[in-house]
């Protein structure tokens, strides 16, 4: 079975640090790997992903993500936090073969600072 | 830009009550996902439809929960009859279903439900 863990709930950072949000993850196989973002009371909103290739995944407003087989971990990072990137990040595994089933983790939310 | 659209946006019920939620995928897409978020979780797969048919619903709660998606397009989810820990938010997600590999799910902007 496939899963996926956020060990922070919450991760604080000034404006204009760079940011780390740690994600780590379990599955048969080759993984699928995605992040998620999700502002309050809002639908999740795709951030980035990784399917095969350069294990450095650049997506949306700047955020980019590591894949590392050997840790198994896709962490995002962003290397100048934004006020506005305060939100609810979540990671989420899928396995390679069959229909695709994403498995979320907790989330972790990120409280970026004046 | 092409969203997914759900309504209502808030649902408040009571216990023992029906509810339905709506969902209509971004056009053209044909895997539609519902997915059931508790407050301070990450979101966990209801039922997943390939076109009208139902390829998972493994976690769906079968003697109060169907859902369906009769002509391959927009879907239902009903729950009925709705229980306090039911409260929840419901999102729905749309993919391509063209390539099983790695391909996005777009979500929908959800419905809160508070069951009292």
């Amino acid at each position: 079975a496939q899963s996926v863990a956020q060990p922070e709930d919450q991760v604080n950072v000034a404006e204009g640090n760079p940011l780390t949000v740690k994600c780590t993850y379990s599955v048969s196989g080759n993984p699928y790997l995605f992040w998620y973002v999700q502002y309050p009371n809002r639908g999740l909103q795709f951030l980035l992903k990784y399917i095969t290739g350069d294990n450095l995944v650049k997506g949306s407003y700047g955020f980019e993500a590591e894949f590392n087989k050997s840790q198994t971990s896709f962490h995002l990072k962003k290397p100048s936090a934004l006020v506005s990137d305060s939100a609810l990040y979540f990671c989420a595994v899928s396995r390679n073969t069959g229909f695709q089933k994403l498995v979320f983790g907790t989330g972790t939310r990120l409280l970026v600072s004046p | 830009e092409a969203e997914v659209a759900q309504s209502p946006r808030y649902k408040i019920t009571e216990k023992s009550q029906a509810v339905a939620f709506w969902c209509d995928p971004i056009s053209g897409h044909a895997t539609l996902y519902w997915y059931r978020q508790i407050l301070g979780q990450g979101p966990e797969l209801l039922v997943q439809f390939q076109d009208e048919s139902v390829v998972d619903d493994s976690q769906l709660p079968k003697d109060r929960f169907s859902a369906e998606r009769l002509k391959g397009v927009d879907s239902t989810l009903k729950i009925q009859p709705a229980e306090l820990g039911d409260s929840a938010m419901y999102l729905c997600a749309s993919a391509r279903g063209e390539d099983r590999r790695g391909e996005t799910q777009y979500f929908g902007p959800g419905t809160r439900l508070l069951v009292l």
